[in-house]
């Protein structure tokens, strides 16, 4: 079946504009992650859904980012005002079930294969 | 002191040796472990759950030492295609956070 997918997969953009990046999660996945991953570092948790629900978003930068999910599937994470640091690839995941704090879940996140984005 | 630890590397072994990789996490919270893996430029994919008891995948043990907060990952017998960096997750009891390690870099040989 098909995978998550992310769009764009390459975004070039001019410091100061604002941009959108789009996940498309597996049909039916429950919880939906954005992390962000530096060059040569592993991803660092931006935010997560549950459905709608965004549950955590205490990965956020600033506040010139923003996620949603209004219908619980496709999510957007968007950036303002783009900084030269925002430069990294924005990676989504997603899980069939809910993800439990506090408990010892072994779901598995499932990752698109990112959006490359580079401010100039 | 990032809250999740690991060797950089890279760690270069020729095919068919045995290597081990260390994780350090710092949050005696953490409740659940994993280790990923990462092809260069490709999304990384989950290798294997690390459970209390420790657990077997064909060529691959993990281990988790709650009291010294470490786990590890070895590769028996390593292939080719084994070559790639390992990621190292935790997750924390109480939040959503996915904790991952900056990763482990592994070159397999001919």
């Amino acid at each position: 079946g098909a995978g998550v997918s992310q769009s764009p997969r390459y975004k070039v953009a001019k410091r100061g504009q604002d941009v959108a990046l789009r996940c498309d999660p597996i049909s039916g996945h429950v919880s939906l992650f954005w992390y962000q991953q530096a060059l040569g570092q592993g991803p660092e948790f931006l935010t997560y859904f549950q459905n709608e629900a965004q549950l955590d978003k205490s990965g956020l930068p600033s506040d010139r980012f923003f996620a949603e999910r209004p219908e619980g599937s496709v999510s957007t994470l968007k950036i303002q005002r783009t900084q030269q640091e925002d430069s990294a690839v924005y990676l989504c995941a997603s899980s069939k079930r809910r993800w439990l704090a506090g408990k010892e879940s072994t779901d598995t996140q499932y990752f698109g294969p990112g959006t490359r984005l580079t401010v100039l | 002191r990032k809250e999740v630890e690991q060797d950089p590397g890279p760690f270069n072994v020729p095919e068919g040796a045995t290597v081990a990789f260390n994780c350090t996490y710092s949050n005696s919270a953490s409740q659940s472990f994993f280790w990923y893996r990462q092809d260069c430029r490709k999304e990384p994919k989950l290798l294997m759950s690390v459970y209390s008891s420790g657990n077997e995948d064909g060529r691959f043990t993990a281990q988790l030492n709650r009291a010294s907060q470490y786990i590890s990952l070895l590769i028996r017998d390593s292939k080719l295609s084994d070559s790639a960096t390992y990621l190292c997750v935790a997750t924390v009891t109480g939040g959503f956070k996915t904790i991952f390690g900056a990763g482990t870099r592994l070159f397999v040989k001919a």
